[in-house]
């Protein structure tokens, strides 16, 4: 069974540092990774989608990498602002023979201090 | 405006009142999927469509019901609600069932069960 872990569960740094969150998914069968950021009683947007074929997306500031075979990704973030304070989520969209669930981790609630 | 839309966003009932969350999306896509988030727990699936009359069991189906007979729609029914199904609950969609162009999320519904 596909389990996501996110690392850490949360995370206060000084404004302008560079930061890394942490997916880790036990099973190698995916289609895609994707990452979300979540403000509180709010929706999902989504950040980054990674194919079970890339190695990395970036979008501005956010840089995501993807290493399938040991069930790792990164989301690197440059440059931290306050508004990047929220949580963030990791999706792991399961390929056969894991069928066709996608499964979340926890997520990191970042606090960046101004 | 592509988007996923659902309705209502804030709901309160009775234990027992059968009632049905809607989810629509302008995108033709053909996978969709409803999520619960509750706190401690993240998000968990609980039935996804893989395309027009194709549904399966996520992680957590006991209690709700869905149907896809239209493309654009998938709606969400509690047959007899109660307590332990109240929580925050989202709708996505995605262009195919193997992720491509990744999740849209609509902007949550809200249910309490008294």
């Amino acid at each position: 069974k596909q389990e996501v872990t996110q690392i850490p569960a949360a995370l206060s740094v000084p404004e302008g540092e560079n930061l890394v969150l942490n997916c880790s998914f036990t099973d190698s069968a995916i289609y895609n990774l994707q990452w979300f950021r979540q403000d509180p009683g709010k929706g999902l947007t989504s950040l980054l989608l990674i194919q079970s074929s890339q190695r990395e997306q970036t979008s501005g500031r956010l840089n995501a990498s993807l290493d399938k075979s040991s069930g790792r990704s990164t989301l690197y973030i440059a440059a931290s602002q306050p508004g990047d304070s929220a949580t963030y989520l990791c999706a792991v969209r399961a390929a056969p023979p894991g069928g066709f669930k996608t499964i979340f981790g926890a997520g990191t609630r970042l606090f960046v201090k101004a | 405006e592509a988007q996923v839309t659902q309705n209502p966003r804030y709901l309160i009932t009775v234990t027992g009142k059968k009632l049905t969350v809607t989810c629509s999306q302008n995108m033709n896509h053909e996978y969709m999927s409803w999520y619960r988030q509750d706190p401690g727990l993240g998000l968990r699936q609980i039935y996804y469509s893989m395309n027009v009359e194709v549904t399966d069991k996520g992680d957590v189906p006991e209690g709700y019901k869905v149907s896809r007979k239209e493309k654009r729609n998938f709606p969400l029914i509690l047959e007899s609600p109660s307590p332990n199904q109240t929580s925050l609950y989202f709708c996505a969609s995605s262009l195919s069932t193997g992720g491509s162009g990744g999740y849209t999320f609509g902007s949550g519904t809200r249910l309490t069960v008294v």
